[in-house]
């Protein structure tokens, strides 16, 4: 069964402290693993797409990476305001639909 | 800026009401979805739809309809609204040329 887990469920980082959030999937092939931030009472937010093991993406502090069976992202040197819930989702080919993670909640303490 | 707005944020209704959630997309999507986030389930996928018409269930479609009469819009309907249905509802859309979802902001939805 195609699957998307993500660890740690949360996460408190003192601002600066960085770290690394983890997605691991088993699908039956991979058409693109996506990443998305989420705000409280809000929608995702588009991330990146990493589409083959060995693909990096970045975007400012952020820095996405994938293998064959998972994708971190690697957060350097937090602030305050990139505390939120971040979203992995995979996508299989022949389908539109994603399988989504339950996310990582993540609080940066000034 | 390309959108995808739901016509509502906050939304409170009855029990056995008939509810209707809009969402309209500006970007000639041709996929869109209506998916359902509760806290420790994440995001469920209840419908979606590939082209003008054309509807399939996702996870969980029970309770749920959803209609497609024009490109740019995607309604969920709650056929008569129960308690276990009050969540956060979320509609994406995306296109078949590139694959990452545009979500709207939600629809929060509380039934008493």
């Amino acid at each position: 069964e195609d699957q998307v887990t993500q660890s740690p469920e949360a996460l408190r980082l003192q601002e600066g402290e960085s770290s690394s959030l983890n997605c691991s999937y088993t699908v039956s092939g991979l058409r693109g693993l996506f990443w998305y931030r989420q705000d409280p009472g809000k929608g995702p937010e588009f991330l990146f797409t990493l589409y083959s093991a060995g693909e990096e993406k970045e975007k400012e502090r952020l820095k996405a990476t994938l293998t064959k069976k998972e994708s971190f992202l690697h957060i350097t040197a937090p602030k305050p305001e990139d505390s939120a819930t971040y979203l992995c989702a995979v996508q299989a080919p022949g389908t539109y639909k994603y399988i989504f993670g339950t996310g990582t909640r993540l609080k940066v303490l000034a | 800026d390309v959108k995808v707005t739901q016509s509502s944020r906050y939304l409170v209704k009855r029990t056995g009401e008939k509810v209707f959630l809009e969402c309209v997309q500006d970007m000639d999507h041709e996929n869109m979805f209506w998916y359902r986030q509760d806290p420790g389930l994440g995001l469920r996928l209840i419908y979606f739809s590939y082209d003008v018409k054309m509807k399939e269930k996702g996870d969980i479609p029970e309770g749920y309809s959803v209609s497609r009469e024009k490109k740019e819009r995607f309604s969920l309907i709650l056929e008569s609204a129960s308690t276990n249905q009050t969540s956060m509802y979320l509609c994406a859309s995306s296109s078949n040329r590139v694959l990452q979802y545009t979500f709207g902001s939600g629809t929060r939805l509380t039934v008493v």
